[in-house]
């Protein structure tokens, strides 16, 4: 059965740092497309970070310099290190597989709050 | 990387069909066939309805059915009913070397 289980959220105060996890199961993280998306309290999905299966990445511009998606094969999971956080950074953060494929699989998410 | 436009809300009885759109441009909805739909309820991740513009995953009511002309996708609902009341959400492939891109998203109630 395919599970995405996210962790690592929480409330950081504005300039702090968080790492959100990924861990996948019934399937190859290598093997897929992998995405961070979030959405901010009462608003819609916003892409965040994308790594591709052949190692390819991508950013919203929001976070570009600020946020780093990365993989571990051997743990089958996804990383979102996120530095220099900004109370606009607040939102619920889901992880996904393959956006726009038809094997699409999201995990139910993990909060970051930052606030001082 | 600007965002999908989508009507913000539809609205429709039991039983009536709606229809939403989803206005990108030649960059994303228009270049690829890769514009997929999802379905969110309050505080739930979201669901996947379409994918590659009108294709619907096993376990997906066959009310739910997607189009494209040009650089508009847009999403039906037949024989609305009450569980179709939720947040309903485009988004595009737009190139190897950017994100994929969200609608704005859309509310749909179900009067």
């Amino acid at each position: 059965e395919v599970q995405l289980v996210e962790s690592g959220g929480g409330l950081v105060q504005p300039g702090g740092s968080l790492r959100l996890s990924c861990a996948a199961s019934g399937f190859t993280v290598s093997s897929n497309d992998m995405s961070w998306v979030r959405q901010a309290p009462g608003k819609g999905l916003e892409g965040v970070s994308l790594i591709y299966s052949g190692d390819k990445t991508h950013y919203g511009d929001s976070v570009k310099g600020r946020f780093t998606i990365s993989r571990d094969n051997s743990k089958n999971t996804v990383y979102l290190q996120m530095n220099s956080l900004r109370a606009e950074d607040t939102a619920v953060y889901f992880c996904a597989r393959d956006i726009v494929g038809a094997t699409a699989y999201w995990g139910q998410g993990t909060l970051v709050t930052v606030s001082s | 990387q600007s965002a999908l436009t989508q009507t913000a809300s539809v609205s429709g009885s039991p039983g009536q069909s709606i229809t939403i759109s989803c206005t990108g441009t030649s960059r994303d909805v228009g270049n690829y066939n890769l514009v997929s739909w999802y379905q969110q309820h309050p505080g739930k991740a979201p669901k996947l309805m379409i994918y590659e513009d009108n294709k619907r995953p096993s376990g997906v009511s066959n009310r739910f059915s997607g189009s494209k002309s040009g650089n508009t996708a847009s999403l039906t609902i037949s024989g609305l009913q009450a569980e179709d009341e939720a947040d309903y959400y485009c988004c595009s492939y737009a190139g190897s070397n950017t994100l994929y891109v969200f609608g704005t998203g859309t509310k749909v109630t179900v009067l």
